[in-house]
C-alpha cells in the first residue's frame, strides 16, 4: 500500500519568507510526527498528533513553528519569517501503534 | 546529558563479520527501543524494536537490551555491502515521541 509522502521534495527559500511543508500518512494511521533532520544530526522531534487530542508540541524551537492536522489525516507544518539555521530535511512520520512509526521521504528545506 | 547517545563512528567491518552498534539512554523510564536504518539521502525505516531485557532475533539482527545498563544494542550476522548505512537508536518513554541518537554510521567492506 501507499507510504507517508510529503511535499514538495525539495524547497528553497529566501530568508524571512513562509513556508509550508505537507504531510500524508499512511491510511489508518491515527498517529503523525514531524521531525527535523539537520545534516549529519539525529532527528529532532518536533510535534506529535493523536487523533482528536491536543498536539503535542514540545518539540518546537520557536514561535515561528506551527503544525495543523485536518481531519485527522494531511498535515502542514508552517515556518514563518525562515531564518538560515531552519535549512534541514524534515521528516513526517505516521503509525497505528504506539511506537512503530513509518518516515516519509522528506522535504529538504534550504533557506538562503 | 543527552537522552540517547551513540558512537558516531564510522564503524568499519569485513563483509562477513559481526558489527556491533551500541547506545545508551538517560532515562530509566525508558520503554521501548528502536533501531532504525537511514541509507545516505532517504528516510529512516524500521529494523527492529525490543521492549524487553534480554535479546531478540529476526533474521541476521539481534536487539540486545539491559535496562539495568541503560544500554541497547544491534548486532549485524554476516555483514554485508548492503547493510552499509547509518544506524539510528531510538528511545521511547510514556510519553509518544522517540528520542533519537545521532546514528552510527557503519560501513561493511567487500
Amino acid at each position: 500500500g501507499a507510504g507517508v509522502s510529503q511535499s514538495p521534495s525539495n524547497k528553497v527559500t529566501e530568508k524571512g519568507k513562509d513556508v509550508e511543508l505537507r504531510c500524508d500518512p499512511i491510511s489508518g494511521h491515527t498517529a503523525l510526527y514531524w521531525y527535523r533532520q539537520s545534516l549529519g544530526q539525529g532527528l529532532e522531534f518536533l510535534i506529535y498528533f493523536q487523533g482528536n487530542s491536543a498536539p503535542d508540541k514540545s518539540g518546537l524551537p520557536s514561535d515561528r513553528f506551527s503544525a495543523e492536522r485536518t481531519g485527522g489525516s494531511v498535515s502542514t507544518l508552517t515556518i514563518q519569517r525562515t531564518q538560515q539555521e531552519d535549512s534541514a530535511v524534515y521528516l513526517c512520520a505516521s503509525s497505528a501503534t504506539k511506537e512503530t512509526q513509518y518516515f516519509g521521504p522528506g522535504t529538504r528545506l534550504l533557506v538562503l | 546529558q543527552k537522552e540517547v547517545e551513540q558512537n558516531s563512528g564510522p564503524l568499519s567491518v569485513p563483509e562477513g563479520a559481526i558489527a556491533s552498534l551500541n547506545c545508551t539512554y538517560s532515562d530509566r523510564g525508558s520503554q521501548s527501543f528502536f533501531w532504525y536504518r537511514q541509507y545516505s539521502g532517504k528516510s529512516p525505516e524500521l529494523i527492529m524494536f525490543i521492549y524487553s531485557n534480554g535479546d531478540k532475533e529476526d533474521g541476521r539482527f539481534t536487539a540486545q537490551l539491559n535496562k539495568a545498563s541503560q544500554y541497547v544494542s544491534l548486532l549485524i550476522r554476516d555483514s554485508q555491502p548492503s547493510d552499509s548505512a547509518t544506524y539510528l537508536c531510538a528511545v521511547n518513554r510514556a510519553a509518544n515521541n522517540l528520542f533519537f541518537g545521532t546514528g552510527t554510521r557503519l560501513t561493511v567492506i567487500p
